[in-house]
């Protein structure tokens, strides 16, 4: 079955940069893309950006100078950097599957990881 | 950006009630909307896609409605698991923005 799991640490300093990983497992890197989506405690949700399934990446204007999107196919796995991180980037990261070629909704989602910026 | 406006911010129905909730988009965006819900704890769940496409395995009493700028989510039969925040999602145009979100609790 379709699952995506992200991993990465629960607590990063400001001005440092956040990694996470998501890995994925019922599907592959080649034939879906992959998005971030993330979401402040008790807020809304803010789409972050994607990996295609052909390579290519697509960033939220708001965040493309800070944010960087990779793959490793063999791993079955995509990452996600982000830079400079602020109080206000505390938030759960998701990754979501896109059911479709660019169809820029998600039908399925990881569990999410709680990351908090704090000194 | 496409603003995404929902309403009401919170709602407290009765079992059994119907329930309906609001999203506005602050242009034309041809039916690309989808619906997520979101139990406490857990990660969104796709309800609807295209505004009226039910997703695989979500229950018929959800469905979609709308066109343009307008759109809806109704919830036929209001049962105890359908506890949950709900949410818009505009996939027309990046940024791929969501509403606030409606947060719906039994009365």
């Amino acid at each position: 079955q379709v699952q995506l799991k992200e991993s990465g640490p629960g607590l990063v300093q400001p001005s440092q940069t956040l990694s996470l990983t998501c890995t994925v497992s019922g599907f592959s890197l080649m034939d879906y893309s992959v998005h971030w989506v993330r979401q402040p405690p008790g807020k809304g949700l803010e789409w972050m950006g994607r990996m295609k399934y052909d390579g290519d990446t697509y960033y939220n204007s708001a965040l493309k100078s800070r944010l960087s999107i990779s793959r490793d196919t063999s791993k079955s796995q995509v990452f996600l950097k982000m830079n400079s991180l602020q109080t206000e980037d505390t938030a759960i990261y998701y990754c979501t599957r896109d059911p479709n070629y660019g169809t820029f909704y998600f039908d399925y989602w990881g569990q999410g990881v709680m990351v908090t910026v704090s000194s | 950006d496409i603003q995404m406006t929902q309403s009401p911010a919170s709602l407290s129905a009765s079992l059994g009630e119907t329930v309906t909730i609001e999203c506005l988009a602050s242009e034309d965006i041809y039916s690309n909307l989808a619906w997520y819900q979101q139990k406490p704890g857990k990660s969104p769940q796709l309800l609807i896609y295209y505004a009226n496409s039910l997703n695989d395995g979500v229950p018929s009493r959800f469905s979609g409605s709308g066109s343009g700028t307008q759109y809806s989510l109704k919830i036929n039969s209001l049962q105890s698991e359908d506890v949950s925040i709900y949410f818009c999602q505009q996939n027309y145009d990046s940024p791929y923005t969501f509403g606030a979100g409606t947060k719906l609790e039994l009365k």
